[in-house]
């Protein structure tokens, strides 16, 4: 079974830009959530999708966006760029049956850099 | 809200030493805890899981121990290998809510 993957790999972008990333969870999967490692904050929970609907967000503010598609994949927007954006994005998903104890799956992420 | 913890950013180890990773949680009803492993240029994997009602866990050649009492958790790898060098995570959530809390990591690092 293939696992999670995410696209592009690597991005540079400069301030005040747009960015998507895409994930495509493990088939038959239904949950994705989105997560920012940096290494000044560790791994920090963006939001998590299930069956095309936002279910739980983290505390990020609304320039962090997300959507999921029917096939479940997702894509993740950050709007307005900003330095402190620059970090490894993580997609991860799940059988999303149990949220609190659905084993998550990580892609290998994308690593933005804001110039 | 919850901060999960780890005691040591780095810890170092012979080939074949036993290592103990530790981590505390804040959030007296997180239920449900999660130990990651993360090798360089990958994302986080699964190594091991354990709820509130239990205070032991064992897999293979790692073993999760919980005390609620004082609010840590520490995973135990034994044999350790050069394939474990890693950074570990350890990430806890509570009740009803998804929203999972990662500590930082802990480097380890196996030497030869």
């Amino acid at each position: 079974k293939a696992g999670v993957t995410q696209t592009p790999r690597y991005l540079i972008k400069t301030r005040g830009q747009q960015v998507t990333l895409s994930c495509s969870p493990i088939s038959g999967h239904r949950s994705v959530s989105w997560y920012q490692q940096t290494p000044g904050q560790g791994l920090q929970f963006l939001f998590e999708y299930f069956s095309e609907t936002q279910r739980n967000k983290g505390n990020f503010p609304g320039r962090f966006s997300g959507r999921q598609f029917s096939n479940s994949r997702s894509e993740m927007n950050v709007s307005t760029l900003e330095l402190g954006d620059s970090a490894l994005y993580l997609c991860a998903s799940s059988r999303g049956r149990q949220i609190s104890t659905d084993t998550q799956y990580f892609g290998p992420g994308t690593r933005l850099t804001v110039l | 809200g919850e901060s999960v913890g780890l005691h040591l950013p780095t810890l170092s180890v012979q080939e074949g030493d036993n290592s103990i990773i530790n981590c505390a949680y804040s959030n007296s009803a997180s239920d449900y805890f999660i130990w990651y492993k993360q090798e360089s240029g990958k994302g986080p994997q699964f190594i091991i899981d354990i709820r509130s009602n239990m205070d032991k866990r064992q897999g293979q050649r790692v073993t999760v121990l919980l005390n609620k009492t004082v609010k840590h958790l520490s995973l135990q790898i034994a044999a350790t290998q050069p394939g474990d060098s890693a950074v570990y995570f350890c990430a806890g959530s509570s009740g009803g809510s998804y929203i999972p809390t990662f500590g930082r990591g802990t480097s380890l690092i196996v030497h030869p």
